[in-house]
């Protein structure tokens, strides 16, 4: 099973409205959780990092964490077209490595 | 300007040949990482490097090594490429322990 699961694999959603992507993992004992966004032929640039039960916010980039739900969120606020991207969800394992999602791909339509 | 660097960005290379992945960070990192990212299975981690010859494998390291002579360089070796490892290859570094990862642009491999 993998632990680290991405919903939902795609989303449209039209700009300006609100974007929601949803991660659920195995390992409620994990601290550190990020989000991060891949741009088509990119690497990876990270949005928001999240190390406690709540909200983060980054600008327009909004993480929720709820480790007793084995849940975080990530809400982006008046998506534009440039933030088409595929978003990553990455939780801690241990001291070294991090584990991904497979990720959500988010089209915004202008 | 704080930045991760790979190269080669595009590559094709036959089965069989050697191939030689580089990367390079300006932060002083001691933590680099290699992974390789695959449509339907997501970034997989293949190599970890902690400082200067202290290498340690991740979760798909077979068909690879690596080395790490200089702090700031970490290479992918593939010896004898298979058609498998076709793939885009991505290099990270991180300052320390749980402390955030920053990623090269990546590597486009194609083995023929």
């Amino acid at each position: 099973q993998q632990k680290v699961q991405q919903s939902p694999e795609s989303l449209t959603v039209s700009e300006g409205a609100m974007a929601s992507l949803n991660c659920t993992f195995s390992d409620g004992t994990s601290d550190n959780f990020r989000w991060y966004r891949q741009h088509s032929g990119k690497g990876l640039e990270v949005l928001v990092s999240i190390f406690s039960d709540g909200e983060k916010e980054e600008g327009r980039f909004t993480a929720h964490l709820n480790r007793a739900s084995l849940h975080v969120s990530l809400h982006i606020r008046e998506p534009q077209p440039s933030d088409s991207a595929v978003y990553l969800c990455a939780m801690r394992e241990n001291a070294y490595k991090v584990i991904f999602g497979k990720g959500t791909h988010l089209h915004v339509l202008p | 300007d704080m930045k991760v660097t790979q190269m080669p960005r595009y590559l094709i290379k036959r089965m069989g040949e050697n191939v030689l992945l580089e990367c390079g960070q300006d932060m002083s990192h001691e933590t680099m990482y290699w992974y390789r990212q695959d449509p339907g299975l997501g970034l997989q981690l293949i190599y970890i490097s902690y400082d200067v010859d202290s290498n340690s494998e991740g979760d798909i390291p077979k068909g690879y090594r690596v080395s790490r002579k200089k702090r700031e360089h970490f290479s992918l070796i593939l010896d004898s490429a298979k058609t498998n490892q076709t793939s885009v290859y991505f290099c990270a570094s991180s300052l320390g322990t749980g402390t955030e990862q920053f990623f090269g642009p990546g590597t486009r491999l194609t083995v023929l």
